[in-house]
């Protein structure tokens, strides 16, 4: 079916309002990367699941940021009382394999704004 | 930790060639990436090399020495749809396969 999608596209917060940010990889896809990009930069991993098991959650930065995917298809992050620095573009990614080595498929991403 | 270095920026003429150079530093390479990012968009896979050499597919070719660290993505006969950021990403055995990337390179392509 169609590539992967993330909505909402943007997300303007205040500091201290919490977030949620969806999503939805190809049909199929065993393995979902969520990743942070600032402006500028390259994507930084933030986590990894295969199917619904959170396999790596080593790149978040802190306990504010969680995941889920809880039936192994749609994921969810969620920022809780966001902060300036969280401000960055999250792009999500899927690939249908389980090897590192297997081509990840981006989605566009969500720009996220934290005034 | 993961060094991967690319120029920030590089800009070449419409029909012309351009070679884009990426170095990285680790003992667990595992396999290393080139993707496209248009401004604004998702980055889009263009090669994956393992093995030593040049893979070559239509008017880009991604080359590998994994002795000296070193890549380079070439893109022939450029388009002005080739204006984008070029992400080079190390897939790191050392760090449970996952992909790393580099900031990425802004090309610019000129009239």
């Amino acid at each position: 079916g169609a590539g992967v999608s993330q909505s909402p596209r943007y997300k303007v917060a205040k500091r201290g309002q919490d977030v949620a940010l969806r999503c939805d990889p190809i049909s199929g896809h065993v393995s979902l990367f969520w990743y942070q990009q600032a402006l500028g930069q390259g994507p930084e991993f933030l986590t990894y699941f295969q199917n619904e098991a959170q396999l790596d959650k080593s790149g978040l930065p802190s306990d504010r940021f969680f995941a889920e995917r809880p039936e192994g298809s749609v994921s969810t992050l969620k920022i809780q009382r966001t902060q300036q620095e969280d401000s960055a573009v999250y792009l999500c990614a899927s690939s249908s394999g389980t090897s590192g080595g297997d081509t990840q498929y981006f989605g566009p991403g969500t720009r996220l704004t934290v005034l | 930790g993961q060094n991967i270095d690319q120029p920030t920026e590089m800009t070449a003429t419409e029909g012309a060639i351009v070679q884009i150079n990426c170095t990285y530093q680790t003992s667990g390479f595992n396999g290393l990436f080139w993707y496209q990012q248009h401004a604004g968009e998702a980055p889009t896979f263009l090669s994956y090399n393992v093995l030593d050499g040049l893979e070559e597919k239509g008017r880009f070719s991604s080359f590998l020495s994994r002795s000296k660290g070193y890549s380079y993505l070439l893109l022939k006969e450029l388009q002005m749809k080739d204006s984008a950021s070029y992400l080079c990403a190390v897939r790191d055995r050392r760090r449970d396969d996952k992909i790393i990337f580099g900031k990425g390179t802004r090309l610019h392509i000129l009239p």
